[in-house]
């Protein structure tokens, strides 16, 4: 199974930070992978496919980047409603793996 | 607006069986594949399988594959969620997602089924 290292797995950040989330998978998965936005009671919200593909309706200031085995989330701009978890997922082998997630509070 | 729909909160006894059903509205059921995730409490996302209508075919988790089935009924546009021997540590929030046949990345979601494995 591929493994994928989310970090950190908890960060304090301020309105307007710039933020940044890595995913490390263990193997070489191409530019295969998601992420997606959870808060608390709520199912997951897709943010970005293929890597760096924004999903639609996902505002601007969130992107993606990478390719092989390491990764990034950044939100550009941190707002009120992006305080969640977030979570990697590769798509290019069976199973389909998550990473453990990165919490993102408020500081 | 197209929808994933799951079934209600299950409380189970131990060594029992579940089963947690995922209609989809609109009509493009089966041009899609659908994938359970499960979410034990505080822990993160994990995949336990999929299925893709349209042929049947279905994907499932190693650590799964011996207590669950994944079922399709493309005439009520509803897949289904089996898993039996419960225990304790299969309560979780179970979800339904749909993705695209060929990349299971999720990109719709149902709104999660509380399922509680107590003696």
């Amino acid at each position: 199974d591929i493994q994928l290292t989310q970090s950190p797995s908890f960060l304090s950040a301020s309105v307007g930070d710039r933020v940044t989330i890595t995913c490390r998978a263990s193997q070489g998965i191409s530019s295969y992978l998601a992420w997606y936005q959870q808060t608390p009671g709520k199912a997951p919200k897709l943010l970005i496919y293929a890597a760096s593909t924004l999903q639609i309706g996902v505002p601007s200031r969130f992107s993606g980047s990478g390719s092989g085995t390491e990764f990034t989330l950044t939100i550009s701009s941190l707002q009120p409603e992006d305080f969640a978890t977030y979570y990697c997922q590769q798509l290019n082998n069976y199973p389909l793996t998550f990473g453990g997630g990165t919490k993102v509070e408020i500081k | 607006q197209v929808q994933l729909v799951q079934s209600g909160a299950e409380v189970k006894k131990p060594g029992s069986s579940v089963k947690v059903s995922c209609k989809s509205s609109g009509n493009t059921f089966s041009t899609f594949s659908y994938s359970w995730v499960r979410q034990a409490p505080g822990q993160g996302l994990d995949w336990m399988g999929g299925i893709i209508p349209s042929s049947g075919t279905t994907k499932y988790a190693q650590k799964f594959q011996d207590r669950v089935t994944i079922t399709a009924d493309e005439s009520a546009s509803t897949v289904y969620l089996d898993l039996i021997s419960l225990r304790s540590d299969d309560t979780a929030v179970y979800y339904c997602a749909k993705t695209w046949i060929q990349l299971w990345f999720f990109f719709q979601w149902g709104q999660g089924t509380q399922v509680t494995v107590s003696s």
